[in-house]
């Protein structure tokens, strides 16, 4: 079945210092990788995508990701972390195939907790 | 630019009633539309999509229904809510030329 999977619930980290937000993923094909950000009480904004090309991929607010085909794997990244970053985080994949419904596929969430 | 809207910000229904969510979408023709659930502030679950006027597809049988009547309309009803049926519902939507989709501020509904 494909799947993506965030391995971590919650992900503590000191503001100034590097984030890493983990995302692995079961799907076959080449698929297309995203990752989105949840505010308490709000919708998901998107952050970025990779579809094809270069595997640092930047986006929104100072975020990037890794693409990484041999390890199956989409980590957010971000240099130095803010408290305004603080929030959910969402990995998504667009399998290969899902043709015109531009379904995704949701990881369960990374809480990402940012500490003065 | 496209903008999706979504009402009512939040719901308190009694079990047994019924529900109405509306979604709109402006700025683009012919969208790929979304009805997400969110439960206890965690994981999606997708519940109906829709690529096209009339064109609905059920991911998950339960006590909803959704219903595209216009290109940038999409309704999620019930007719009896359930106690499970609380939760966060959002909408999003998609297009052929982006990849991605881009979500509404999302309805909290509690059934008490």
């Amino acid at each position: 079945a494909q799947s993506v999977a965030q391995p971590e619930d919650q992900v503590n980290v000191a503001e100034g210092n590097p984030l890493t937000v983990k995302c692995t993923y079961s799907v076959s094909g080449n698929p297309y990788l995203f990752w989105y950000v949840q505010y308490p009480n709000r919708g998901l904004q998107f952050l970025l995508k990779y579809i094809t090309g270069d595997n640092l991929v930047k986006g929104s607010y100072g975020f990037e990701a890794e693409f990484n085909k041999s390890q199956t794997s989409f980590h957010l990244k971000k240099p130095s972390a803010l408290v305004s970053d603080s929030a959910l985080y969402f990995c998504a994949v667009r399998p290969d195939g899902s043709g015109n419904t531009g379904k995704l596929i949701f990881g369960q969430g990374t809480t990402l907790q940012v500490k003065p | 630019s496209q903008t999706i809207h979504q009402w009512p910000a939040t719901l308190v229904q009694p079990v047994g009633s019924p529900l109405s969510l509306e979604c709109t979408v402006e700025g683009t023709s012919n969208p790929n539309l979304y009805w997400y659930r969110q439960a206890a502030g965690r994981g999606l679950q997708l519940l109906f999509y829709s690529v096209g006027i009339g064109q609905i597809s059920s991911e998950v049988p339960q006590n909803l229904s959704a219903s595209r009547p216009q290109d940038r309309q999409f309704i999620l009803s019930s007719k009896k809510l359930l106690l499970s049926d609380s939760g966060f519902y959002l909408c999003a939507w998609s297009s052929f030329s982006r990849y991605e989709q881009y979500f509404g501020p999302g309805t909290r509904l509690t059934v008490t």
